[in-house]
């Protein structure tokens, strides 16, 4: 079955404590990215990859980091999380370097204490 | 960067009434405009996109139509069903040759439908 995995679904965490958000789809994509969804403020995109060892700035991406080692993964860190990232994470892939369908995990749920 | 607004940000429409949502983005370059769906407690799954080079795209009960000139695009829902009850995205975004394009999305229409 054709996905986009994230792990873990639920995290809660206190500030400055290292976490790691892990992204895999098994399509064969491209295109992977990061985004935020908070409450009026809609999908805010983190960072964005076009291919392997390639990646780029979004939106909003202080305080995050990511790799992209292999073409099925795309980790999310936070290397010292603070509140303000409390937020519904979601990785996405695409075929079509971002312009085609985006196949979204099932996001994941942060709260940093 | 690109902006992209939307709105209303709630809509509550009697079951079997057209729905419609608007939306504007600032970035003349623009040339990619997807509509998600996000259930409550799910993620957005793609419902309908339009490229630059048309001016409406229709699917069923879906329907999407471009302005260029006035760099706005709407989605368009009939006979509205309770199934319909959702989050909606707008979005917008650029092809690069060669790139990644960065897809901006607008803060998101949460539709009603009631019985």
């Amino acid at each position: 079955e054709a996905q986009v995995t994230q792990n873990p679904r639920y995290l809660i965490t206190v500030t400055g404590k290292k976490l790691t958000v892990t992204c895999s789809q098994n399509m064969n994509h491209e295109y992977m990215s990061w985004y935020r969804q908070d409450p009026g403020l809609g999908l805010r995109q983190i960072y964005y990859s076009m291919n392997v060892e390639v990646t780029d700035k979004g939106d909003v991406p202080e305080g995050y980091k990511v790799s992209r080692k292999e073409k099925r993964n795309f980790p999310l860190i936070l290397e010292s999380p603070s509140p303000n990232q409390t937020s519904l994470y979601f990785c996405a892939s695409s075929l079509d370097r971002g312009t085609g369908e985006l196949f979204f995990g099932e996001g994941s749920r942060l709260t940093v204490l | 960067g690109e902006n992209v607004e939307q709105h209303p940000s709630t809509l509550s429409v009697q079951e079997g009434d057209s729905a419609v949502i608007k939306c504007t983005y600032s970035d003349s370059a623009s040339n990619y405009f997807p509509w998600y769906k996000q259930e409550l407690g799910k993620r957005p799954q793609l419902i309908i996109d339009i490229r630059s080079n048309v001016g409406e795209k229709k699917d069923q009960r879906i329907a999407v139509t471009l302005n260029k000139t006035a760099k706005h695009f709407s989605l368009h829902i009939t006979e509205t069903q309770p199934e319909d009850s959702a989050v909606y995205f707008c979005a917008a975004s650029i092809l690069h040759t060669g790139t990644a394009s960065k897809l901006t999305f607008g803060t998101g229409t949460r539709l009603q439908v009631t019985l």
